[in-house]
């Protein structure tokens, strides 16, 4: 089945304590990205890549770092969570090296951060 | 299933009715629109998406239409059934269609 998987799904951890939130797809996709939606404010783009080992910030990438090493995986990392990145994340991928047309969205990850 | 739905504008719509849902945005740099829907516990899923060179597109059951002058987008779903309710954003692309930027969304209820 074509998917966009993420892991964990739900996560409640401390202030300081590196943590890594998986995301990969089947689909041979060029273009992945990680978004974070919180309430009355939507989705915003953290970081995006369009390729192998092509990455670029979005609009909210502070406290946030991921790696493009392989076409499938494009691993979230927070090296020192705070409270203030508590929010659900998910991960995006689309077959051209952009977000045109249609990106599929993985489940989601719910992240707390006490 | 995630509270996404809460602090958003609420559109109640009885089912069969047409339904509008309107996005304001403001990156003028935006020159690709999309408009996605969010069932809860659930992703985004494209829905329909324009160039900024149309005005108007339509897909099954939904049309969008694009007012560049006022930077105005809004989705119109006809005959709305039940599982339309959800939340609905819209989305501008820009920077090579690499950036992404989301509106906040509209909820979307569909009274049976």
């Amino acid at each position: 089945e074509a998917q966009v998987t993420q892991n964990p799904r739900y996560l409640i951890t401390v202030t300081g304590k590196k943590l890594t939130v998986t995301c990969s797809q089947n689909m041979n996709h060029e273009y992945m990205s990680w978004y974070r939606q919180d309430p009355g404010l939507g989705l915003r783009q953290i970081y995006y890549s369009m390729n192998v080992e092509v990455t670029d910030k979005g609009d909210v990438p502070e406290g946030y770092k991921v790696s493009r090493k392989e076409k499938r995986n494009f691993p979230l990392i927070l090296e020192s969570p705070s409270p203030n990145q508590t929010s659900l994340y998910f991960c995006a991928s689309s077959l051209r090296n952009s977000a045109y047309n249609e990106q599929f969205f993985g489940p989601g990850t719910r992240l707390t951060v006490l | 299933g995630e509270s996404v739905g809460l602090h958003l504008p609420t559109l109640s719509v009885q089912e069969g009715d047409n339904s509008i849902i309107n996005c304001a945005y403001s990156n003028s740099a935006s020159d690709y629109f999309i408009w996605y829907k969010q069932e809860s516990g659930k992703g985004p899923q494209f829905i329909i998406d324009i160039r900024s060179n149309m005005d108007k597109r339509q897909g099954q059951r939904v049309t969008v239409l694009l007012n560049k002058t006022v930077k105005h987008l809004s989705l119109q779903i006809a005959a709305t059934q039940p599982g339309d309710s959800a939340v609905y954003f819209c989305a501008g692309l820009s920077g090579g269609y690499q950036k992404v930027t989301f509106g906040t969304g509209t909820k979307l209820q569909v009274i049976p």
